[in-house]
């Protein structure tokens, strides 16, 4: 079934420890997006691209990194992770801008 | 700036009708779109709004008003497994989806 997957579901990382989350689709969709969901908090868009072009939202932070390599996958790097990073991430697709978000299961990170 | 106001809770009783209200400040969107989470689950696409008036799918329906910046989702014939979080979400442009606080539906037997 087409879908979006995310890898792994469970991550916990050090304090500081580079991590990497892994995002990838079969919908074949132009856009991905990447959101930031704390506990009892509403998504939040830490960026997305539309194909190979990079949109950052204003305030996410710097630590906060993404990469493309082609249309099927999507990468999150958080390159020294806080105490406050801990959170779900959620990836989404869409096939244009404005058009419906289809979103994968999410990875909890959890930071030690 | 955009914002969006829904009620943090909610409880009614299976089989029972149930709306979720939100409201909203924008200076203008595409629509207005509503998504199902569940405890430890991704968001789900329920439902979206482009035009004023009612969309019906199923048990679930969900109203757009632009005049009055208002919306609602409106679920029918409540069942256990409906109890989840609800958010309404706008999408300003280019494309970023603008979360409420979403709502959390307690179904009761």
């Amino acid at each position: 079934d087409a879908m979006v997957i995310q890898n792994p579901r469970y991550q916990v990382t050090q304090f500081g420890k580079p991590v990497t989350l892994s995002c990838s689709q079969t919908l074949n969709h132009n856009v991905m997006y990447w959101y930031q969901q704390k506990s009892s908090q509403a998504p939040k868009l830490l960026f997305h691209y539309y194909d190979k072009d990079f949109n950052n939202e204003a305030d996410t932070p710097d630590n906060f990194q993404s990469r493309r390599p082609n249309t099927s996958f999507c990468f999150l790097d958080i390159r020294s992770p806080g105490l406050g990073d801990a959170a779900m991430y959620l990836c989404a697709t869409s096939r244009e801008l404005n058009n419906e978000q289809f979103f994968g299961p999410g990875t909890r990170l959890t930071v030690l | 700036g955009q914002s969006l106001e829904q009620p943090s809770e909610v409880t009614a009783v299976e089989g029972a009708i149930v709306q979720i209200n939100c409201t909203y400040q924008t200076s203008g969107f595409y629509g207005l779109s509503w998504y199902q989470q569940h405890d430890g689950g991704a968001p789900t696409f329920l439902s979206y709004n482009a035009l004023d008036g009612l969309e019906e799918t199923g048990r679930f329906s969900s109203f757009l008003s632009r005049s009055d910046s208002y919306g609602y989702l409106l679920l029918q014939e409540l069942q256990m497994k409906d109890s989840a979080s609800y958010f309404c979400a706008v999408q300003p442009s280019g494309g970023k989806l603008i979360f409420g606080q979403g709502t959390e539906l307690s179904v009761k037997p």
